[in-house]
Order: structure tokens, then sequence, then C-alpha cells
């Protein structure tokens, strides 16, 4: 059963810490996305992967890093400190078939990130 | 610049009755255009996409989209509106590699 997967479905952070969000896709796509969702504001591009080993910052990513070690993994770490403004949000991840860099994504369940 | 506007933050139909949720874009180049449907606390699922074949889009669930470029429009209709299709619909244009413009999204209520 191909697909994105998000892990967890719910996370509580306390000030002071990072904290790993987990995207995994057996889909065999070379690009991968993560975004941001608040009410109101529809989606906002974070960081996003054309190949193993590459990254590039999205519109918003202040305060977050990746990593791209497997074509199938492309997780989130969301840092704590200043730069940081409020992550409490729901995030996506997503990937994208074809070469094409504006053919379609498919997307995750998300997770929600609550900071207390 | 590219950009997408999406009408109306919410709309409320009865059962049975058609559903128009109006996208209204701004591109460069011949863009891509999307339209994913979201359910509460959950992810994106595709419904249809434009990619300059045919105008008129047909996607899942009953749901087509015609691309007016003179209008530099691409609404997305259905016939008659089910219960189940109550939820939170976005419009998504892209003329650049890895460059995804999101609409502000559109929240469906059907009315039985």
């Amino acid at each position: 059963d191909g697909g994105i997967t998000q892990s967890p479905k719910y996370l509580f952070r306390k000030e002071g810490q990072n904290v790993t969000l987990s995207c995994e896709q057996n889909l065999n796509h070379d690009a991968m996305y993560w975004y941001r969702q608040d009410p109101g504001q529809g989606l906002r591009l974070i960081y996003y992967s054309q190949i193993v080993n590459d990254f590039q910052k999205g519109d918003i990513a202040e305060g977050y890093s990746v990593s791209r070690e497997k074509k199938e993994s492309f997780p989130l770490t969301v840092t704590s400190g200043p730069a940081q403004k409020n992550p409490t949000a729901f995030y996506l991840c997503a990937s994208r078939s074809g070469a094409g860099g504006t053919d379609t994504q498919y997307f995750g369940p998300g997770t929600r990130l609550t900071v207390l | 610049a590219q950009s997408v506007t999406q009408l109306d933050s919410h709309v409320s139909v009865s059962e049975g009755t058609p559903v128009l949720l109006r996208c209204n874009y701004s591109s460069s180049y011949s863009p891509s255009l999307f339209w994913y449907v979201q359910h509460p606390n959950k992810g994106l699922q595709l419904l249809l996409k434009y990619t300059s074949a045919a105008t008129l889009v047909k996607g899942i669930n009953g749901f087509e989209a015609e691309f007016k470029k003179s209008e530099t429009s691409f609404h997305l209709t259905k016939p008659s509106a089910h219960m189940s299709d109550a939820a939170e619909y976005f419009c998504v244009v892209s003329d650049l590699p890895n460059k995804y413009i999101f609409g502000t999204g559109t929240r469906l209520k059907v009315l039985a």
C-alpha cells in the first residue's frame, strides 16, 4: 500500500525542547516537502528536497532544520530558541510525482504540534 | 509572480444542490493548477489537476473544474452536494519548479 506516513499524529513540546517530526514515503518520489498550516493562512513552505543529501529553504525556514539521508525519509526538526516564534501548528509532509517541478504533490496525514 | 485567490472563505449549500467554489489565479507562465480537499485534522487529498491539456478537468467524487485563461479562473463545481463533501478546499497554482502557491481555503458546509 503506497503512500506517505507521518508520525506522531499529535506532539506536545515544552518550551526549550527540540522535537523531530517523521515523514516517510514508499512512492519512490525524489522530491519531498514540508509545509506548515495555520488557520486561515493556507500552507507555507518550510523546506524541500529534490534529491538525497540536498535540501533548500522555503519561505519560513527559520527555526527549523531537515535532513535527507535516504530517499524515503525527510524528517523535520523544530528547534527551540529565538528564531522560532510560535511553532504550534499543523505540519504536512508531501512528495512530488514526476520529474517536472510543477507536478502533483501527494500529502501525508499531518502532525499537530502544540507547544506548552 | 504567481498568486491565487479563493474568493469565498465559507460556502454553505443544501444537500443535493450544486456546489461552486471560486478560484482566481495570477501567473506569468503556463501554470499547473490543482484542487485539494482536506477533512478536519487530515492531510490534503488531490481532487483534480490542470496541466494545459483539456480545459475542463474531471476529478474524483464528481467534482470538475474549468480552466478559463481569459478570466484567469479555475472554479471547482459539483452538480449535487453530498454530506460527505463538507470539508475545506484549497486551490493551488504552480508555474515555477517547486513553487506551489496555496489559496487560503474555502470551507464548504452542506446542510441536510
